[in-house]
């Protein structure tokens, strides 16, 4: 069964700071990985979607990076800000189901005005 | 254009009782997802709608069910309900299979009592 990671829980971080969140899993036979977020209570809103094919993709102030071989990927956020405050969820669908995402427990991020 | 919605967006039921949530997929989308997810913790996968079928089922007791419409919508029915059942649960709606990732509702916050 995939099991996806996210590290580290929880982040605070002065406003304008770079800052990096990390996701593993452990079949690298995926299908895709999608990055989503969450504020308190609500639903999810994805941010960037990675095709088992690509490397990165790129909207705005953000970058994720997928390494399928070491079973990793990377959410890049640049200039942050308190806007940014939000829990972040990795979500990897396996080659062998297809159909579903296995989600991590996310990283509570919290940018400091 | 209009996203995912889900109705209702919060509701309150007795141990026991009987529950039926309502998703409406994203124009264009004919594949609806279900998900649970409990406070603190990444969403699991219910089951999966598709052609008015459910294509794929998650480690969920038969309690919980579902049905597709036409139209695309869905249900999700939850019998018995139990403290436990106590969560979020999320619809998403994609166009097939998760090439092309998941949407999501803002979801129905359900509290068993």
């Amino acid at each position: 069964k995939q099991e996806v990671t996210q590290i580290p829980a929880a982040l605070s971080v002065p406003e304008g700071e770079n800052l990096v969140l990390n996701c593993s899993f452990t079949d690298s036979a995926i299908y895709n990985l999608q990055w989503f977020r969450q504020d308190p209570g609500k639903g999810l809103t994805s941010l960037l979607l990675i095709q088992s094919s690509q490397r990165e993709q790129t909207s705005g102030r953000l970058n994720a990076s997928l390494d399928k071989s070491s079973g990793r990927s990377t959410l890049y956020i640049a200039a942050s800000q308190p806007g940014d405050s939000a829990t972040y969820l990795c979500a990897v669908s396996p080659l062998n189901t297809g159909n579903q995402f296995y989600f991590g427990t996310g990283t509570s991020l919290t940018v400091i005005p | 254009d209009a996203g995912v919605t889900q109705s209702p967006t919060h509701l309150i039921k007795t141990r026991g009782q009987q529950v039926t949530l309502r998703c409406s997929p994203k124009s264009g989308h004919d594949t609806v997802s279900w998900y649970q997810q409990a406070l603190g913790q990444g969403p699991q996968f219910i089951f999966q709608y598709y052609e008015e079928e459910e294509r794929q089922r998650g480690n969920f007791p038969d309690r919980f069910s579902g049905h597709q419409f036409p139209n695309y919508s869905s249900e999700l029915n939850v019998n018995a309900l139990l403290l436990g059942d106590s969560a979020l649960y999320l619809c998403a709606s994609s166009l097939g299979i998760v090439r092309y990732g998941y949407t999501f509702g803002s979801g129905t916050r359900l509290t068993v009592v």
